[in-house]
């Protein structure tokens, strides 16, 4: 059953913590991706990843870190840095490249809250 | 200018009618255009891709391209309740942007019994 999971579905996070969110992806795609969703607002690019070892910072980068040590694994590390980390997150994956045929197919998400 | 405009909405349409759901973009040279619905709470889900000026139809949906325009639209037909969600347009490639969309912030569809 191919597809892209998210874990954990909910994450809370103390002030100052560092918290990672896990990506994984089975559909054998090149490029991931992760986005940041505020309640009522669209999507912000924060990275993206064209291929393995190897990523570009998206909009809205600072505060964020990622990795990509394998084709399926693209995790998002929350810095204390992050100021306003509260959102939902999520990953997407593409088949990569510059032609158009490039869909992105979305994870289910990971919720974040700062207490 | 935003690069992609799309109507917040709330669209309200009766059950059984078209909902048209419109999207304006600025980049000249974008090949490829998608179409997301996002339910409340949830990710994404792709529903219409369309590459090529015209119509392309897919059940109950059909998406219209005039690249002349910068336009794309979503026909939704026979709207059902169900059919209630935020729908995304996002271009494909946009300037500068290696193999990156650029999402609409979304237009919300109401259908109402």
């Amino acid at each position: 059953d191919g597809g892209i999971t998210q874990s954990p579905k909910y994450l809370f996070r103390k002030e100052g913590q560092n918290v990672t969110l896990s990506c994984e992806q089975n559909l054998n795609h090149d490029a991931m991706y992760w986005y940041r969703q505020d309640p009522g607002q669209g999507l912000r690019l924060i990275y993206y990843s064209q291929i393995v070892n190897d990523f570009q910072k998206g909009d809205i980068a600072e505060g964020y870190s990622v990795s990509r040590e394998k084709k399926e694994s693209f995790p998002l590390t929350v810095t204390s840095a992050q100021k306003n980390p509260t959102a939902f997150y999520l990953c997407a994956s593409s088949r990569g490249g510059t032609s158009g045929y490039n869909e992105q197919f979305f994870g289910p998400g990971t919720r974040l809250t700062v207490l | 200018q935003k690069e992609v405009e799309q109507n917040s909405g709330p669209l309200s349409v009766p059950e059984g009618a078209i909902a048209s759901l419109n999207c304006t973009y600025s980049d000249r040279v974008s090949q490829s255009f998608f179409w997301y619905r996002q339910y409340s709470g949830k990710s994404p889900e792709l529903i219409m891709s369309i590459y090529s000026n015209g119509d392309k139809e897919d059940g109950r949906f059909t998406a219209q391209l005039n690249k002349a325009s910068q336009y794309v639209s979503l026909l939704i037909r026979d709207s059902q309740p169900s059919d209630s969600a935020t729908y995304l347009c996002a271009p494909f490639p946009f300037s500068g942007g290696y193999n990156k969309l650029i999402f609409g912030a979304g237009t919300r569809l109401a259908v109402h019994p």
